[in-house]
């Protein structure tokens, strides 16, 4: 058990620019959520996937927002047109359906647009 | 999902007990109390989780009131590298969300 993988750690992007970041779940998962975090605040649900199905989108995921799961592995979140409002922590967890639901979390990718 | 009360700060000696405590009113019969905690600029930390019975695992234990509205989670012996934000969140079985609150900022000093 390798734990949640998350990558890059730190992107700093221009406004205007288009980031990817991709997250590598616990082997054998079969859930993957998107969290995102801003300064003081908890983290907030974006969206999660049960294998490579997107079951729920919070509204918090504008249109400019757009997360893969294609093989129901590893996960992309992709971020167009980036605005300084984009600026936080990205986290991704994973958790394994009927044994025990836990929540896992990785380290999170830190986003500063400028 | 349930909400959740907790303290926003809170202090603790090193190497005394620490005692998080939440309040979850309003609770459903199905709903798990979970813990996590958040050391500075990581990602949320697993800590312990249950129903309706007290746990114990080797980071923590977890004592829900018998009505199942409030719980308090423990920290034996705090050490200075427990200091982080505490979140006591309540879900369902399905559990597909997590929702966080602010938490409860827990200070270890020496």
């Amino acid at each position: 058990d390798t734990g949640v993988s998350q990558d890059p750690r730190h992107k700093i992007t221009k406004r205007g620019q288009n980031v990817t970041f991709r997250c590598d779940p616990i082997s054998e998962h079969n859930r993957l959520y998107w969290y995102r975090q801003t300064l003081g605040q908890g983290p907030e649900f974006l969206t999660y996937f049960q294998n490579e199905a997107q079951l729920e989108k919070s509204r918090l995921l504008s249109d400019r927002f757009s997360a893969e799961r294609p093989k129901g592995s590893f996960s992309t979140l992709e971020i167009q047109r980036t605005e300084q409002g984009d600026s936080a922590m990205y986290l991704c967890a994973s958790s394994l359906v009927g044994r025990g639901n836990t929540i896992y979390f990785g380290e999170g990718s830190w986003l500063t647009v400028v | 999902d349930a909400k959740t009360t907790q303290p926003t700060s809170m202090d603790c000696a090193e190497g005394r007990a620490a005692n998080l405590p939440c309040n979850h009113s309003t609770i459903s019969g199905n709903e798990y109390v979970y813990w996590y905690r958040q050391i500075h600029s990581q990602g949320p930390q697993y800590i312990i989780h249950g129903l309706k019975n007290n746990e114990t695992n080797e980071m923590a234990s977890l004592i829900i009131t018998e009505d199942r509205k409030s719980s308090t989670l423990i920290l034996p012996h705090a050490t200075l590298r427990d200091t982080a934000v505490y979140y006591c969140i309540v879900s369902g079985g399905s559990n597909y969300k997590l929702t966080f609150g602010k938490g409860t900022l827990l200070t270890v000093n020496p």
